[in-house]
């Protein structure tokens, strides 16, 4: 089953900071994060492992709540290339390539 | 490192006909993931091979088919077309022991 991300669309002014939720009916083993830019392939981001948390790179972190099936995304002090479509993919099982992503959440930050 | 190239990035066909993509991943990875990606329904997974036996499937038409060599190249293949195959479609190689993934261009596959 499709994860849930929220909200669809945010808009942001530089320097401006956004949380991205992503909710799973079902039970997680890992979370990934991606950021695709308009005419470019999605970038990876980071990973959330079920019993552990993992802080990505840049101001961008995420935390994963393995009780409630969901993971958030902060980003911090937005900057002008934060700007994207970001997308949850949940693992349902580890040691495996499969991943079911939501639907995506459209940021877009302003000078 | 060479990132994952895709093959060819742009591809036009008629309904009925058929169309095989390619993609290399990143040397040293194993996994190969695909995923076809439209405006109305995101980023959907197609299949993943792993040392060349597809170890996942997901809930694609038998006309989806793919494969993975020995050296972890691997090919889609989509067989009579129709225009809902209209689409980018996206292959990312896994190597990491938590199976990030990291994607390739991908093709835009664009069905007449």
């Amino acid at each position: 089953q499709q994860p849930v991300q929220s909200p669809q669309a945010v808009i942001l002014r530089e320097g401006e900071d956004a949380v991205i939720n992503c909710s799973s009916s079902k039970a997680l083993y890992s979370v990934h994060w991606y950021r695709q830019k308009h005419g470019e392939a999605p970038v990876f981001l980071m990973i959330l492992l079920k019993g552990g948390e993992q802080k990505g790179h840049e101001k961008i972190s995420a935390s994963f709540n393995e009780k409630k099936q969901q993971s958030s995304l902060y980003l911090t002090a937005s900057q002008l290339s934060y700007s994207g479509t970001y997308f949850c993919g949940t693992g349902p099982s580890g040691n495996t390539g499969k991943l079911i992503f939501g639907q995506g959440t459209t940021l877009q930050v302003k000078p | 490192k060479a990132g994952v190239t895709q093959t060819p990035r742009y591809l036009i066909k008629t309904r009925g006909q058929q169309v095989t993509l390619s993609c290399s991943p990143i040397s040293g990875h194993r996994s190969v993931s695909w995923y076809q990606q439209t405006p109305g329904q995101g980023l959907q997974f197609l299949f993943e091979y792993f040392s060349e036996t597809q170890r996942n499937k997901g809930n694609f038409p038998g006309r989806f088919s793919g494969r993975q060599f020995s050296n972890s190249r691997s090919e889609m293949n989509v067989s009579t077309l129709e225009l809902g195959d209209s689409a980018l479609y996206l292959c990312a190689s896994s190597g990491g022991r938590n199976y990030e993934q990291y994607f390739g261009p991908g093709t835009r596959l664009t069905v007449t």
